[in-house]
């Protein structure tokens, strides 16, 4: 499976400001996901990050609260934009790297947002 | 109703006990199943896929009914180190939409 980092793996931040998340892969890679993961909830799809394409956002989430990057196919960069308070989540990365599509996800960004 | 959905547990076992976890999902186009597992404060991990005829890695076992929508997890012979969140899985269209997952089910193996 292919190995993940992400950047930072958690940050205190002030409501109103932006907080960009990287994510690197150790091999080139399709898809990237970014997820999101409240306390005490499991994982919600934020966009689908294609290299040379835009991003494709699920229901709830729009490009201009959540901007991504896919410069390459091995990196991708998530910012969350005006952040208040409920954006304070986990913040997680994946690629798809099986041959049942399963996906290998990052160690994951801790936000909290004061 | 939710796409997957689990019972959130807590099911607490003493070592040694076989527990089973059971999850359903809503659409019967899924084609991809999985069992993840999440540490507390860590992301989560593949357990295994669930396939079609069953598969069985050491002391897990997943089970897929198509007809029901129903996927289930067996852990014999549980460990202390079984202790974590077992999240049920589920890919409706591989290589083209990401995955949806469960609440996840949690599980403490007591000493």
């Amino acid at each position: 499976s292919a190995v993940i980092s992400q950047k930072p793996s958690r940050d205190i931040c002030q409501r109103g400001t932006s907080l960009t998340i990287q994510c690197q892969v150790d091999s080139q890679v399709t898809m990237m996901f970014w997820y999101r993961q409240q306390p005490g909830q499991s994982l919600t799809l934020i966009a689908t990050a294609n290299q040379g394409s835009e991003a494709t956002y699920e229901s709830g989430f729009v490009i201009d609260k959540f901007p991504i990057s896919r410069p390459n196919l091995t990196f991708s960069t998530l910012t969350v934009s005006n952040m208040s308070p409920e954006d304070s989540s986990i913040y997680l990365c994946s690629v798809d790297g099986g041959p049942s599509y399963e996906q290998y996800f990052g160690p994951g960004t801790r936000l909290t947002v004061t | 109703r939710k796409e997957v959905e689990q019972d959130p547990g807590p099911f607490n076992v003493p070592e040694g006990a076989t527990v089973a976890f059971n999850c359903t999902y809503s659409n019967s186009a899924s084609q991809s199943f999985f069992w993840y597992r999440q540490d507390c404060r860590k992301e989560p991990k593949l357990l295994m896929s669930v396939y079609s005829s069953g598969n069985e890695d050491g002391r897990f076992t997943a089970q897929l009914n198509r007809a029901s929508q129903y996927i289930s997890l067996l852990i014999r012979d549980s460990k202390l180190s079984d202790s974590a969140t077992y999240l049920c899985v589920v890919n409706r269209d591989p290589g083209n939409t990401p995955l949806v997952f469960g609440k996840g089910t949690r599980l403490s193996v007591i000493a």
